[in-house]
């Protein structure tokens, strides 16, 4: 039961700057928001994290609505090397006090040359 | 730190048989989560470890599933008896404190 939806799909010219929306309105307090990517088959990688403040390090920058229902990851300067799946997740605080990643369906961004 | 080592990185079987992939954490991690992937069902998380015990299995979707984490550098993830249904790409994926770092994933083929 994942807590996140995002558009099943998004294009970006190169060298552009990708705009990928998360919806998170049922997000709790103290949940934070995640970002990560899939390129092709690999691994997910770790992009960023917030809670409430807008975020940014070398690979993006995380804006998040005041009411924190809502999150927009931006990737600068998009290459062909971003084409992936992008996956916002709010890592959930469960009543054990440990922490899991629900991942949702993604965003399947294609950068085009 | 070579990252999240799983193995085998490709395993194919027959029905009926026992699996067992096998995750190495980062040292130092206290998290270790194993997800399973498929492109019908997306990213799912079967099963996670905190310090080396099982907090929450709700994802493990049958009883032929099993997972152990004898000590903090070792986790299993069994499946016993092996259906074609379980294939899919696994994932073992570790953290301390806020990232996530995952490994390369084990691609089962059940025939």
């Amino acid at each position: 039961d994942a807590k996140t939806t995002q558009p099943t799909s998004m294009d970006c010219a190169e060298g552009r700057a990708a705009n990928l929306p998360c919806n998170h309105s049922t997000i709790s307090g103290n949940e934070y928001v995640y970002w990560y990517r899939q390129i092709h088959s690999q691994g997910p990688q770790y992009i960023i994290h917030g809670l409430k403040n807008n975020e940014t390090n070398e690979m993006a920058s995380l804006i998040i609505t005041e009411d924190r229902k809502s999150s927009t990851l931006i990737l600068p300067h998009a290459t062909l090397r971003d084409t992936a799946v992008y996956y916002c997740i709010v890592r959930v605080r469960t009543t054990s006090g440990t922490y899991k990643y629900i991942f949702g369906t993604g965003t399947r961004l294609k950068v085009l040359a | 730190d070579a990252g999240v080592i799983q193995s085998p990185r490709h395993e194919v079987t027959e029905m009926g048989q026992e699996v067992t992939l096998r995750c190495k954490p980062i040292s130092g991690h206290d998290y270790l989560f194993w997800y399973r992937q498929t492109m019908m069902r997306g990213l799912e998380l079967l099963i996670y470890f905190n310090n080396n015990v099982p907090i929450d299995d709700s994802g493990m979707p049958e009883d032929r599933f099993s997972a152990k984490m004898p000590n903090a550098s070792f986790s299993t993830l069994k499946i016993q008896p092996s259906e074609p249904r379980d294939s899919a790409v696994y994932f073992c994926a570790s953290s301390f404190g806020p990232e996530a770092f995952f490994g390369q994933g084990t691609r089962l083929t059940v025939v």
